[in-house]
């Protein structure tokens, strides 16, 4: 299956752990994009990335959470002395071009849960 | 600030007849719409979307119509089927295909 590759699919951390959270895009594609969803709620972009690039991280809180997608391996998203209102679950997407078109669809992951005991 | 909303948390449907979701914006600044279907434990999947320049849009038993005075767009499946149970989400975006702006989505039971 060549689709959108999240993992761990579930992930409990305690209160100021470290929470590291993976993503391998669709074969073929470069970019990658970040989304976290509440309960209750509908999803929220927060980062988007290319190959060793940050296009936009205007969805991600400043401190904490950070993002990367080296040349070699997998995007991580980052998040450092977790707290309870981290607890989500966390959708990566990818596209073959970008922002090249609003016509272009973007291919999800199944996502990771994250708790914080 | 819910600038997409979609007011009805669930829906319940006989199978064979027409299931129709709602969604409402409030951003005229939107000029794309888009609705993903989601079943549990997987990621959105992209199923149609429309063009602020259209007022509809119509993918086999899919339609989606989009009423720009009212601010208001309509997810039409017909016939619906078991399959199409799952949580359908109504995303808008302005300039950006990624800085999507989501509904907290409609679940839709299918009932045989």
């Amino acid at each position: 299956n060549a689709g959108v590759m999240q993992n761990p699919r579930h992930l409990v951390r305690r209160r100021g752990q470290e929470a590291r959270l993976r993503c391998s895009p669709m074969k073929g594609h470069s970019h990658v994009y970040w989304y976290r969803q509440l309960p209750e709620e509908g999803l929220k972009f927060m980062v988007y990335l290319q190959k060793e690039n940050i296009i936009d991280e205007s969805g991600m809180p400043k401190e904490r959470f950070s993002a990367e997608f080296p040349k070699e391996g997998p995007s991580i998203l980052r998040i450092q002395q977790v707290v309870r209102g981290d607890s989500a679950a966390y959708f990566c997407a990818s596209s073959p071009r970008g922002q090249a078109s609003t016509n272009e669809k973007l291919f999800f992951g199944s996502g990771t849960q994250l708790s914080v005991l | 600030d819910q600038q997409v909303k979609q007011n009805s948390p669930s829906l319940s449907v006989q199978e064979g007849r027409i299931s129709i979701l709602n969604c409402d914006y409030t951003n005229s600044m939107f000029d794309y719409f888009l609705w993903y279907k989601k079943y549990p434990a997987e990621g959105p999947t992209f199923l149609i979307s429309i063009s602020s320049i259209k007022d509809k849009n119509e993918d086999g038993r899919f339609t989606v119509f989009l009423n720009k005075s009212a601010k208001h767009l309509s997810l039409h499946i017909v016939p619906s089927q078991p399959g199409d149970s799952a949580v359908y989400f109504c995303a808008a975006s302005g300039d950006s295909n990624y800085q999507l702006i989501w509904g907290a989505g409609t679940k839709l039971i299918i009932k045989p």
